[in-house]
């Protein structure tokens, strides 16, 4: 059974990266069936996409995100990682880490982590 | 790229339907077959219900069911239980520079 779980700081400072991690057992990274994304949500509030990746490393990102956002894959430790940097208080969320359900990036996410919540602070 | 238009709050009680609405454009919903649906309980991870419109994933009950008109999708939950109480999100494929959009989120509650 395939699972995700994500790991990371749970507290980052202002103008600092963010970065989180995401494991996958149960499966392969490397499966050409799926794509990998990190999705988002404020306390409070909906979700939004960040981005996702293939696992040749080719990436989508949000374009409101875009210009601070890194997503790469390293396949010998079936894993996926996700840096945002320049945060502010805004960032602060839980990020969730998912599978898309095809080899399509822009189809559905049909297998999630638990998330990590991330607090922005000094 | 706008967040899809959802209804704040919906409601039924047992062994009722309700239907929620995803309201796009012609740009993301009405352009694309790639419409989902996400059911999320409290300080849980959100759970895929409907993919492609009206795809259901395995192990997701045939009380919900998905459907699209124009800019609208909709989700329909029949036989309303007590466990369907969430959140439900939409997304939608919005076109090649801004894969994902998703909706505002709609709170339902049974009564």
């Amino acid at each position: 059974q395939l699972q995700l779980q994500e790991s990371g700081p749970g507290l980052v400072k202002p103008s600092e990266t963010l970065s989180l991690t995401c494991t996958v057992s149960g499966g392969s990274i490397s499966s050409s069936s799926y794509y990998w994304g990190w999705i988002r949500q404020p306390p409070g509030k909906g979700l939004e996409w960040i981005g996702s990746i293939y696992y040749s490393g080719s990436t989508y990102y949000n374009p409101s995100l875009k210009s601070r956002v890194t997503i790469s894959v390293d396949t010998s430790k079936n894993q996926f990682s996700l840096k945002l940097s320049s945060v502010t208080a805004a960032d602060t969320a839980v990020y969730y880490c998912a599978r898309v359900v095809a080899a399509r990036p822009y189809d559905a996410f049909d297998i999630w982590g638990q998330g990590t919540m991330v607090t922005v602070s000094s | 790229q706008s967040a899809l238009t959802q209804p704040p709050s919906a409601s039924g009680s047992p062994g009722q339907s309700v239907t929620i609405s995803c309201t796009g454009t012609s740009s993301d919903v009405g352009g694309y077959n790639y419409v989902s649906w996400y059911q999320q309980h409290p300080g849980k991870a959100p759970k895929l219900m409907i993919y492609e419109v009206s795809k259901r994933p395995s192990g997701v009950p045939d009380r919900f069911s998905g459907s699209k008109s124009g800019n609208t999708a909709s989700l329909t939950v029949s036989g309303l239980q007590a466990e369907d109480e969430a959140d439900y999100y939409c997304s939608s494929y919005a076109g090649s520079n801004n894969l994902y959009v998703f909706g505002t989120g709609t709170k339902v509650t049974v009564l």
